[in-house]
């Protein structure tokens, strides 16, 4: 199993700023994918962050408003742009177990509200 | 489309009971299907898969899950619940082939009353 660690585990934000959240796994993964919870919602995928590449986003989120970094094996950030309330949500970071067949850890997600 | 349905919100279950939250999918092939539980303010933690082999598997927590591959069903049980149990479910699939991305039910609500 992996262990991650994220940070800030929640926080309260302005309509218009920024905020990154990082993502710290205790060991080297390749991929490393960014969920979205919004309240009383189901997790939705937002990116997948490969190192040494470009993020892959899924179909409504775009880099301009959710640029992701990923510059080593254990680590790496999401910054929520521009934010509105819209963006309250819970952002979670997970990596996949060995193989196809692996299950995905969670870190214990960030909770965003932006007033 | 693919997808993952939970057809149950919530789930009321008294103690001592034996608990089964729904889960289906519309996944082509013979997808792997997994559970999550999260508790109030965590994270998700894997309770449980289905690969291959046995329909019944055994999982955390004493919870398992039985797979229906006619009825591409793969809903959790368990056999006696216990008030530590109330917290949100998931049922999620991965296509075989796939990269490593989860397609996720909406969550059930289980709720364990004394």
């Amino acid at each position: 199993s992996a262990v991650i660690s994220q940070k800030p585990s929640r926080d309260i934000c302005q309509r218009g700023t920024s905020l990154t959240i990082q993502c710290q796994v205790d060991s080297q993964v390749t991929m490393m994918f960014w969920y979205r919870q919004q309240p009383g919602q189901s997790l939705t995928l937002i990116a997948t962050a490969n190192q040494g590449s470009e993020a892959t986003y899924e179909s409504g989120f775009v880099i301009d408003k959710f640029p992701i970094s990923r510059p080593n094996l254990t680590f790496s950030t999401l910054t929520v742009s521009n934010m509105s309330p819209e963006d309250s949500s819970i952002y979670l970071c997970s990596v996949r177990g060995d193989g196809e067949t692996g299950e995905l850890f969670f870190g214990e997600g960030s909770r965003l509200t932006v007033l | 489309a693919q997808s993952v349905a939970q057809p149950e919100d919530q789930v009321n279950v008294a103690e001592g009971n034996p608990l089964t939250v729904k889960c289906t999918y519309s996944v082509s092939g013979n997808p792997y299907l997994f559970w999550y539980v999260q508790y109030p303010n965590r994270g998700l933690q894997f309770l449980l898969k289905y690969i291959t082999g046995d329909n019944l598997v055994k999982g955390s927590y004493g919870f398992e899950a039985e797979f229906n591959k006619s009825q591409t069903s793969f809903h959790l049980k368990k056999p006696s619940a216990l008030v530590s149990d109330s917290a949100l479910y998931f049922c999620a699939v991965r296509p075989r082939g796939s990269q490593g991305n989860l397609i996720f039910g909406k969550g059930t609500k289980l709720s364990v009353k004394p």
